[in-house]
């Protein structure tokens, strides 16, 4: 089985400016989530879909929204680009829509806001 | 508020020596605890969870409700254990929430 996979796996950008970052789950997760990953703040979760449908959001501004595709594939958008955005954007995924089990990660998504 | 408390940024041990990352939480209800491992260039990945109760690559880790602890602990530190480690709660209804992260580094 294909792990998560993102895209791209780097990309270079400049303040405000918008970014699309993909992710495709693994055949059969149905549950997406993305994290924001930087030395100083460590993960912080941005949201998960279920089943097309944001379940939950973690605290950042509006700037940042995804959204998620009936093949489970999702996609998360920033606009206005900041400095400060500049992180590794991690995606997971997981069978069920219950909220125990593992999370399967990618490889990421590393943004440089410039 | 945190809720996942990871207190080293770095733990530097030798070859042989214990080892144990600690991890303290702040939650009511009864938790679900995990330790998830990103070695060197490879993908954040699950290393054990509480309710398993078991023991993968010579870690095991035991929930301590009085004290809200969760330390990861192995015997015997392995070169191939230098890693980051990351203890994340998984809070009912919710998604997991990491701690800052711990990077242990196993010298020869």
């Amino acid at each position: 089985k294909a792990g998560v996979t993102q895209t791209p796996r780097y990309l270079i950008k400049t303040r405000g400016q918008q970014v699309t970052l993909s992710c495709s789950p693994i055949s059969g997760h149905r549950s997406v989530s993305w994290y924001q990953q930087t030395p100083g703040q460590g993960l912080q979760f941005l949201f998960e879909y279920f089943s097309e449908t944001q379940r939950n959001k973690g605290n950042f501004p509006g700037r940042f929204s995804g959204r998620q595709f009936s093949n489970s594939r999702s996609e998360m958008n920033v606009s206005t680009l900041e400095l400060g955005d500049s992180a590794l954007y991690l995606c997971a995924s997981r069978r069920s829509g219950e909220y125990t089990g593992e999370l399967f990660f990618g490889e990421g998504s590393r943004l440089t806001v410039l | 508020a945190q809720r996942v408390t990871q207190p080293e940024k770095l733990l530097s041990v030798f070859k042989g020596a214990p080892v144990e990352l600690k991890c303290n939480y702040s939650y009511s209800g009864s938790p679900e605890l995990f330790w998830y491992v990103q070695y060197s260039r490879q993908r954040l990945q699950l290393l054990l969870r509480h309710i398993s109760r078991e023991s993968i690559k010579g870690f095991t880790a035991d929930l301590n409700k009085g004290e809200t602890s969760f330390h990861l602990k192995k015997p015997f530190a392995q070169e191939e254990d230098s890693a980051m480690y990351y203890c994340a709660l998984q809070e009912a209804g919710n998604m997991l929430t990491f701690g800052g992260g711990t990077r242990l580094m196993v010298k020869p």
